[in-house]
């Protein structure tokens, strides 16, 4: 069974430019959640899709970032236009079904470098 | 608000000594608490989770964590550290009910390894 892939596994763009982060979830997980990480601070929430809808995008730090799952498969997120405070890592995961106790499998991340 | 508290950012273990990364919770019930790892370049795998079925839960390679309700502690320990074992390990707590579920991560501890 195939993980959860992320792409691309790195990415450096200018202050201003537009970058587009993927994600695909392992097949048949409902739930798919974005995570940040920027340098030397926790790993912070973003938002989180229930199928194609969004069910709690508290974390999205402004209107910059626009995250899609159309079709309730793969993910995007799209950041426009880049700061410099963007830089960080992109987490994905994915889980089969909403529940507390239920394990989130997560992608090796996007690294991303906004000079 | 259910969080996490990973007190050590660092920890440094000698091969073969006991392994010790401490975690104390904040949750108003009874919580859902994980131990992910992520090793250098890699993404985040689960080691272990906490459902209330058993106070001590055994997980992968080894780590096993006692929740203890009377402390608010999940502590992840190890008997014999390994050369492989140093990465960064992730304290986390799964918060909200119903469809509106996330995981909220603990700072980190990274953890070195000497020969």
């Amino acid at each position: 069974e195939a993980g959860v892939t992320q792409f691309p596994s790195h990415s450096v763009i200018e202050k201003g430019q537009t970058v587009t982060l993927r994600c695909d979830p392992i097949s048949g997980h409902d739930n798919l959640y974005w995570y940040r990480r920027v340098m030397g601070k926790e790993i912070k929430f973003l938002l989180h899709f229930v199928k194609e809808s969004k069910q709690d995008e508290s974390g999205m730090p402004n209107n910059r970032f626009l995250a899609e799952r159309t079709g309730g498969t793969y993910s995007t997120l799209k950041v426009q236009p880049a700061e410099l405070e963007d830089s960080g890592v992109y987490f994905c995961a994915s889980r089969p079904r909403t529940g507390r106790n239920t394990e989130a499998f997560f992608g090796q991340g996007t690294r991303l470098t906004v000079v | 608000a259910q969080s996490v508290t990973q007190l050590d950012s660092h920890v440094s273990v000698s091969e073969g000594t006991p392994v010790l990364l401490r975690c104390n919770y904040s949750s108003s019930y009874s919580p859902s608490l994980f131990w992910y790892v992520q090793h250098p370049n890699k993404g985040l795998q689960l080691l272990l989770k906490y459902t209330s079925a058993a106070t001590l839960v055994k997980g992968i390679n080894g780590f096993e964590a006692e929740f203890k309700k009377s402390e608010t502690s999940f502590h992840l320990t190890k008997p014999s550290a390994h050369m492989r074992d140093a990465a960064e390990y992730f304290c986390v707590v799964s918060v909200g009910s119903g469809g509106y579920n996330k995981l909220i991560f603990g700072a980190g501890t990274r953890l070195a390894v000497h020969p």
